[in-house]
């Protein structure tokens, strides 16, 4: 069965803390996102990830850095969380980075972590 | 770039009654399209996606859609609401990236399908 993991349902954190945000996918997919979820707005890429060590920033990338060592693991930072941060944020993945057929393959979500910034 | 307009933050409807949730899209090349469902307290789980071919499409749940180029519009469908039926939907179409090649997803802001008994 296909597993997307992200490491907390919710997160509580002061403002300036550095903040990780983990992900894990079980399906060895090559893409991995970061999407944040606010209402009125749907959801917002972050940044994605194509293959390890690779990245490329979204539509709203400010106040975020991301990381993958690992192919299943991909990891959102916030430098110094902001009240403006407080959010769900979903990771998700899919299978493949090559072009037209990359875009028709399914995105796998996690469950999401709810993230408040005090 | 593309943009997605989903009509109507809440649509309510009775148990049995037929669902209707719009989409429209605004590129003139057709896309590939999703509608993805988001149960409370879940991630978002695909419901159907077009991609080629049949423009009528089924999915899970007794969901369909049909792409309209058209009118371009992807709307989403099931004839009897069922109080399970409850959640947020979530239309999706895809998208250039920049210079990548590669392309992404670019989401509705979603409508949040009310199942009164």
């Amino acid at each position: 069965d296909v597993k997307v993991t992200q490491s907390s349902r919710y997160l509580v954190k002061r403002t300036g803390e550095k903040v990780f945000l983990e992900c894990v996918q079980d399906m060895d997919h090559e893409n991995m996102f970061w999407y944040r979820q606010d209402p009125g707005l749907g959801l917002r890429l972050i940044y994605f990830s194509y293959d390890v060590k690779m990245k490329e920033k979204g539509d709203i990338p400010e106040g975020y850095s991301v990381s993958r060592e690992k192919k299943e693991r991909f990891s959102l930072i916030l430098e110094s969380a902001s009240t403006n941060q407080t959010s769900m944020y979903l990771c998700a993945s899919s299978l493949s980075r090559t072009g037209l057929a990359g875009v028709s393959d399914t995105q796998y979500f996690g469950p999401g972590t709810r993230l408040t910034v005090l | 770039a593309q943009s997605v307009t989903q009509l109507g933050s809440h649509v309510s409807v009775s148990e049995g009654a037929l669902v209707l949730l719009r989409c429209n899209y605004s590129s003139s090349v057709p896309p590939y399209l999703f509608w993805y469902v988001q149960y409370p307290n879940q991630g978002l789980q695909l419901l159907l996606k077009y991609t080629t071919g049949a423009t009528l499409v089924k999915g899970i749940n007794g969901f369909e859609a049909e792409f309209k180029k058209s009118e371009t519009s992807f709307h989403l469908t099931k004839p009897s609401a069922h109080m399970s039926d409850a959640a947020e939907y979530f239309c999706a179409v895809s998208d250039p990236f920049m210079n990548t090649g590669f392309q992404k997803l670019v989401f509705g802001t979603g409508t949040r399908l009310l199942v009164s008994p």
